[in-house]
């Protein structure tokens, strides 16, 4: 079946603008992941759902970062005022069962800041 | 101290030997531990997940987990070029809402 997909693959942003980045999670899977990865380093964990309920924003780096999965599937991550160190790839993931379930990744929005 | 710690190599081994990677993890409440594969410019594929202490096999990969020493660990038997990459651990932390990984650990599988 289809795996997580995510939109778009790449987006130049130049600073100060607005990025929205969407996830398309695997049907069924009530769980909902965002992660950054920098280059050289492992996914950062930036916010959680379960269905339509926002349960951990813990990991967002400010309040300039804003998630949300209004219906309990498809989720967007965005980014007001973006700045150079916001560059990235923002992974997301789902699953069946929670945090504790395995977690599917899908291939990754490249932010580049300029 | 990191909440999730790997040595990121790079870690060389010849085709056909046995590839072993490790990690530990300071969260001890922590239940659910995952290795993932990373290709460069790709995105982390699920290699193995591992809940109970003691060893996991799955064709040429073996995951071990010594909850006792906060310690998991991946081995790769007949190692092939395709398997270079880099080998994320994660660890389920935060009350279990979230994965928190490892830097990775770079492997290069020489011909």
């Amino acid at each position: 079946g289809a795996g997580v997909s995510q939109s778009p693959r790449y987006k130049v942003a130049k600073r100060g603008q607005d990025v929205a980045l969407r996830c398309d999670p695997i049907s069924g899977h009530v769980s909902l992941f965002w992660y950054q990865q920098a280059l050289g380093q492992g996914p950062e964990f930036l916010t959680y759902f379960q269905n339509e309920a926002q349960l951990d924003k813990s990991g967002l780096p400010s309040d300039r970062f804003f998630a949300e999965r209004p219906e309990g599937s498809v989720s967007t991550l965005k980014i007001q005022r973006t700045q150079q160190e916001d560059s990235a790839v923002y992974l997301c993931a789902s699953s069946l069962d929670g945090g504790r379930g395995t977690q599917y990744f899908g291939p990754g929005t490249r932010l580049l800041v300029l | 101290q990191k909440e999730v710690e790997q040595n990121s190599g790079p870690l060389s081994v010849p085709e056909g030997a046995i590839a072993s990677l490790n990690c530990t993890y300071s969260d001890r409440g922590s239940q659910s531990f995952f290795w993932y594969r990373q290709y460069s410019g790709k995105s982390p594929e699920l290699i193995m997940s591992i809940y109970s202490n003691g060893d996991k096999e799955d064709g040429r990969f073996t995951a071990q987990l010594n909850k006792a020493s906060q310690y998991v660990s991946l081995l790769i038997r007949d190692s092939q070029p395709s398997d270079s990459a880099t080998y994320l651990c994660a660890v389920n932390t935060g009350g279990g809402n979230k994965l928190t990984f490892g830097t990775g650990t770079q492997l290069k599988v020489e011909l």
